[in-house]
């Protein structure tokens, strides 16, 4: 049982340039997080998704875009990649009721 | 102001020793209460999750929550080596799950010697 499964584990970009960080659970749960972890700083809320069809902005969303492909898969997106936005992201997964279940991030860098 | 302040620590403990680890919060609508435990370059892991006040107790674990003085703890009795990690409270207004979002307190480092 694999939980949430997150990738690339390491990416290194260059300012301007765009990807893709994919996140998939194998829980059956209907919500979907993503959140950035900074020194400091705390994990931070940046999109969710309630349910399959539905997303919603969360605390920093700026600079982002998301898309639940499915009940399984949440991504998300950056355009344009921007130094600010070097961190760890982390993925998330819940069900009604029952705390979030964390994959174990994608450290990104911005040159 | 932080909705959830954390002392970031670190904390060094001799193995054996009670850890006791706090965070205060200002919002009352929180109800639920979570304790988390990050290892280093893995993602958070629940540890205890308690509604509304009283204590919960997990093995080592004991978890508190005072919400008349918003102020939860968590204790481990017997420290491990293996519970050197960065502990994260973590709250929510309403039930984790759809539509729920949690506020996390910016954790704390634990170390447990030999």
């Amino acid at each position: 049982n694999a939980g949430v499964t997150q990738t690339p584990k390491f990416q290194v970009l260059k300012t301007g340039q765009s990807m893709t960080l994919q996140c998939a659970q194998d829980m059956n749960h209907n919500s979907m997080y993503w959140y950035r972890q900074d020194p400091g700083m705390g994990l931070r809320l940046i999109y969710y998704s309630a349910s399959e069809g539905t997303t919603d902005k969360g605390e920093v969303p700026n600079g982002y875009n998301v898309s639940r492909l499915n009940k399984r898969e949440f991504s998300l997106r950056l355009e344009s990649a921007a130094p600010s936005q070097t961190s760890v992201y982390f993925c998330a997964s819940s069900n009604s009721n029952q705390p979030q279940h964390f994959g174990d991030g994608t450290r990104l860098s911005i040159l | 102001q932080k909705e959830v302040e954390q002392d970031p620590g670190p904390l060094s403990v001799p193995e054996g020793a009670i850890v006791s680890l706090n965070c205060t919060y200002s919002n009352s609508a929180f109800q639920y209460f979570m304790w988390y435990r990050q290892y280093s370059r893995k993602g958070p892991e629940l540890l205890m999750y308690t509604y509304s006040s009283g204590n919960k107790e997990d093995g080592r674990f004991t978890a508190q929550v005072d919400k008349s003085s918003k102020y939860i703890s968590l204790f481990i009795r017997d420290s491990q080596p293996s519970d050197s990690a960065t502990y994260l409270c973590a709250m929510s207004a309403s039930r984790t799950g759809t539509a729920s979002k949690l506020t996390f307190g910016t954790g704390t480092r634990l170390q447990v010697t030999l």
